[in-house]
C-alpha cells in the first residue's frame, strides 16, 4: 500500500532563516505531488504542484520554492523566512495510473515564525 | 471558473443529532469530480468520497451519506447519529477535466463540532 511521510512535524524557526520541509511517498511510482500551505483561516492554498522529477509548477508568487530532486520526493525550501509563512504545511500525492483521483495528504508540518 | 462554497463556517450539534453540510460548486466543464475530506484536530486531511459528474445517485456508507444534486450544483454531506469523534473541519472539493495535473480546488471548510 501506498503511503506518505511528511517530516518535520512542528518546526518553529527565526525570521530570516532558511527552510526545508521533505515529503517522500512510498508504494507508487511516478505521482503527482503537491505543496499546500494552511494559514489559521483554514484554506488550503496550493503552492507548488509536480508531475515528475525535476517538473515544479507555482501556483502563487512567494519566497518558497520547491524541488524534486527524486522520483518520489518533494521538498519545500525558503532561503529566508518571513513572518508570513507561518502555517501548516501539507504534502500530498496522487496517481498517475487514471484521472481524477483524490489526493492523499500527509500528516502535515507546524511552522511558526518567531 | 471553478469555485467552490462551503457556506457554512462552523457549525455544532449535540450529539446524536443528524447534521448536513453544504457544498456548492461552480464549473464550467461538463466532466469533474466532486470530493469531500475530513481534517480531525490531528491535522491530517482524511479521503472520504470522491463523485463523477455522471453518476447522481446518492450514496450512503454507514452513519455518512452524500446527496449530489447537478441542477443547484450541490453536493451535500450529512452525518446521521453523530458522534464527538466526527467533530473536525470537512472540506469539498472539485476537480475538472479541463484542469491538468489533477489539481482539486477545495472549499473553505466547515467547522464541525459536536458536543457531548
Amino acid at each position: 500500500s501506498q503511503t506518505i511521510h511528511q517530516w518535520p512535524a512542528t518546526l518553529v524557526q527565526p525570521v530570516g532563516s532558511p527552510l526545508s520541509l521533505e515529503c517522500t511517498v512510498e508504494g507508487t511510482s511516478n505521482p503527482n505531488l503537491y505543496w499546500y500551505r494552511q494559514a489559521a483561516g483554514r484554506g488550503l492554498q496550493l503552492l507548488f504542484y509536480s508531475v515528475g522529477i525535476g517538473q515544479i509548477s507555482s501556483e502563487v508568487p512567494q519566497n518558497l520554492s520547491a524541488s524534486r530532486p527524486q522520483d518520489r520526493q518533494f521538498i519545500l525550501s525558503s532561503k529566508k523566512l518571513l513572518l508570513s509563512d507561518s502555517g501548516f504545511y501539507l504534502c500530498a500525492w496522487s496517481t498517475r495510473d487514471r484521472i481524477f483521483q483524490p489526493q492523499h495528504f500527509g500528516d502535515g508540518t507546524r511552522l511558526s515564525i518567531l | 471558473a471553478q469555485k467552490v462554497t462551503q457556506a457554512q463556517t462552523e457549525i455544532s450539534v449535540v450529539e446524536k443529532e443528524d447534521v448536513t453540510l453544504d457544498c456548492v460548486y461552480e464549473t464550467r466543464d461538463t466532466t469533474y469530480y466532486l470530493f469531500w475530506y475530513k481534517q480531525p484536530p490531528s491535522g491530517e486531511l482524511v479521503f472520504l468520497i470522491r463523485r463523477n459528474s455522471f453518476d447522481e445517485q446518492n450514496e450512503i456508507s454507514g452513519r455518512y451519506s452524500w446527496n449530489f444534486q447537478k441542477s443547484t450544483s450541490s453536493f451535500n454531506f450529512t452525518i446521521t447519529a453523530s458522534q464527538v469523534v466526527d467533530s473536525a473541519v470537512y472540506f469539498c472539493a472539485l476537480s475538472e477535466a479541463l484542469n491538468r495535473d489533477d489539481k482539486i480546488i477545495f472549499g473553505k471548510g466547515t467547522r464541525l463540532h459536536i458536543l457531548p
